[in-house]
This record gives structure tokens, sequence and C-alpha cells, in this order.
């Protein structure tokens, strides 16, 4: 089974200020198909996660072009350039070769 | 655009199952993609629990395999979750989720259903 392991598991961050989100997979998430299935997902309080970003890099419909994700292999990010007061949530990210989620990130606002 | 919405007992037995529907409106469940199940025990992380295809082809967690029948009604546009030999472990919050085939994500979720185990 793939573990992914994320970092920090919390952080609190000044409004307007950067945040990043590091996910580690044990094995490759780059599959025969040329493609990495990684994403990230957002849970903000009270309500059902929502996707931020697919394969990597790739962001969601909707979603501000503040988040960008990146990385490969087993090693993976996700950032927030400029954090602002909806960002707060629990951050996930989830490998889709067996379909695992991360222990998730818990952002506050300081 | 698809939206889904759980139902079910909001408490179960001990030893019972746990059988919670999930109506999709706003689309067909005999869409190409597939259609998860994912839970959240209080105050932890979220866990996939398994997927259906409309053909009725399933993917199941291992750690639950051995519990866990996910079905699908194409007739009333929903599908289903059964959770056999439930214990206080097994409460949760329970989501059902659209998982569009070709970049395998889940983008539509329901808003989640609570599920206890008491007796």
């Amino acid at each position: 089974d793939i573990v992914m392991t994320q970092t920090p598991l919390s952080l609190s961050v000044t409004p307007g200020q950067p945040a990043s989100i590091s996910c580690k997979s044990s094995q490759s998430l780059l599959h025969s198909d040329g493609k990495t299935y990684l994403y990230w997902y957002l849970q903000k309080p009270g309500q059902s996660p929502q996707l931020l970003i697919y394969e990597v890099s790739s962001r969601f419909s909707g979603v501000p072009d503040r988040f960008s994700g990146s990385g490969s292999g087993t090693d993976f990010t996700l950032k927030i350039s400029r954090v602002e007061a909806e960002d707060v949530g629990v951050y996930y990210c989830m490998q889709g070769i067996h379909l695992r989620f991360g222990q998730g990130t818990k952002l506050e606002i300081k | 655009q698809v939206q889904l919405q759980e139902s079910g007992p909001g408490l179960v037995k001990p030893s019972g199952t746990l059988s919670l529907t999930c109506a999709v409106s706003g689309g067909s469940i005999s869409s190409s993609n597939w259609w998860s199940w994912v839970r959240q025990p209080p105050g932890k992380g979220l866990e996939w629990i398994g997927e259906i295809y409309h053909s009725g082809s399933t993917n199941y967690n291992p750690s639950l395999k051995s519990r866990v029948t996910i079905s699908v009604d194409k007739s009333k546009n929903q599908f289903s979750l059964k959770l056999s030999s439930v214990t206080a472990a097994d409460t949760a919050v329970y989501y059902c989720a659209h998982l569009f085939s070709y970049y395998y994500y889940m983008d539509v979720w329901g808003k989640g259903t609570t599920v206890t185990v008491s007796s």
C-alpha cells in the first residue's frame, strides 16, 4: 500500500504571507500511462472536501491562481502564494493509484 | 452539474450493518465515471472506502474489503454502501463523491451524513 505523509501537520500563517505543505509518498505516483496521480483537497470547517489540484499541478475549475502544486515521483508540494482568511481548513494530499489520503495539514490564520 | 445527497440511518447498533444511499441528480449514474464513498471519523482524516462503475465493477479499500459492498441502482439513479459487522470505530461522517474517470479526481461531493455506532 502507498502511504502518504504530509508535513507540517499544522501551520499558522499571517494573511498575505505564503504557505507551503509537503506531501511524500512511499512509492512513485508516476503511472505507466505517464500520468502522476497526485491531488490536493481542502476541507473548510464544517464542509465537504473540495478539489484544488489534480495531476500534481493542474488547478481545478474556479481555484484561485494563488494555489499551485508541484513535484514529481514521490515528493510533492502545495503552495499558497498569499494566504487569505478563506483559505483556513485542512489540506489533504491524495494519491490516485490506490486512493489514499495524507493525514491532513490544518491551516490557521494568525 | 451533478449533485449528490447521502441518506440513511444515523444510528447503527454494534455488529449490525450500516446502509447508506447516495442519490444522484443533475446527471446520469450511467455516465462514464466512477462513484465513491469516503468517510471521516470524528476529528480525524479522510478514508476512501470504495468505488463503483455503472456496470457494477467495484474497487474497495483492502482494509475494509471483507465488510463492504457498494452497489448501483440505475433505475433510481443512486448507489449504495453497506458495511457489515460495525463497531464504534466505524462511527464517522460518510461522504459520497463523483469520480471523474479521465483525471480520476473526486470533483463533486455530497454534504455527508453522520453515522454513529452505539447500542
